[in-house]
């Protein structure tokens, strides 16, 4: 069975830092990862997935992820954070079956 | 406009009440799913399907149906609610598998007294 673990819940970060958003994975198969966003009082919106190929995946928003197969790790980056940043960003698994894992969330804060 | 539609988006109904959401999408995709959204779970899967009459359990089907007679809707039935299916219901779509980009709707609020 897979699992996503996700070590931060709450993340505050002032305007225009850094930051990292951690997730780690299980699986006993390869997977597929993905991240999404959920903007406050909406649905969820794909920001950037790995499939296969390069490990540095480039999504949409300045955003990106690498795949670490060997820490079982895709962390979510950006460089420089907007106040519209503010959301939860949730990290998600599917094995080559069909169902999909999405981890706990961690709500990022962005302030001015 | 691509889009998936739920209805309704608030309801507050009583224990045993039977009762069902609806989710319909207008972009021709062949894999729908129901997840629940719960503070500090994330979203959990409770049942998706891969085409018409095909239906599967996600990690938490137990106290759910689905039905799949067409393509484009994909209801949640909830036989018999209880107060712990209260929840923010998402349906999401994509063309052919999860793997796809999901498309989420905007959520279905419900209440269970």
């Amino acid at each position: 069975a897979q699992s996503v673990t996700q070590l931060d819940s709450q993340v505050p970060v002032f305007e225009e830092a850094p930051v990292e958003l951690r997730c780690n994975y299980s699986s006993s198969v390869s997977v597929y990862l993905f991240w999404y966003v959920q903007y406050p009082n909406q649905g969820l919106q794909l920001l950037l997935k790995y499939l296969s190929g390069s490990t540095l995946v480039k999504g949409i928003n300045g955003f990106e992820a690498e795949f670490n197969k060997s820490q079982t790790s895709f962390h979510l980056r950006k460089p420089s954070v907007h106040i519209s940043d503010t959301a939860e960003y949730f990290c998600a698994v599917s094995d080559y079956g069909q169902n999909f894992v999405f981890g706990p969330g961690t709500r990022l804060s962005v302030l001015p | 406009e691509a889009q998936v539609t739920q209805n309704p988006r608030y309801l507050i109904t009583v224990t045993g009440k039977k009762l069902t959401v609806t989710c319909s999408q207008n972009m021709n995709h062949e894999y729908m799913s129901w997840y629940r959204q719960d503070p500090g779970l994330g979203l959990r899967q409770i049942y998706y399907s891969m085409n018409v009459e095909v239906t599967d359990k996600g990690d938490v089907p137990e106290g759910y149906k689905v039905s799949r007679k067409e393509k484009r809707n994909f209801p949640l039935i909830l036989e018999s609610p209880s107060p712990n299916q209260t929840s923010l219901y998402f349906c999401a779509s994509s063309l052919s598998g999860p793997t796809d980009t999901q498309y989420f709707g905007p959520g279905t609020r419900l209440t269970v007294l």
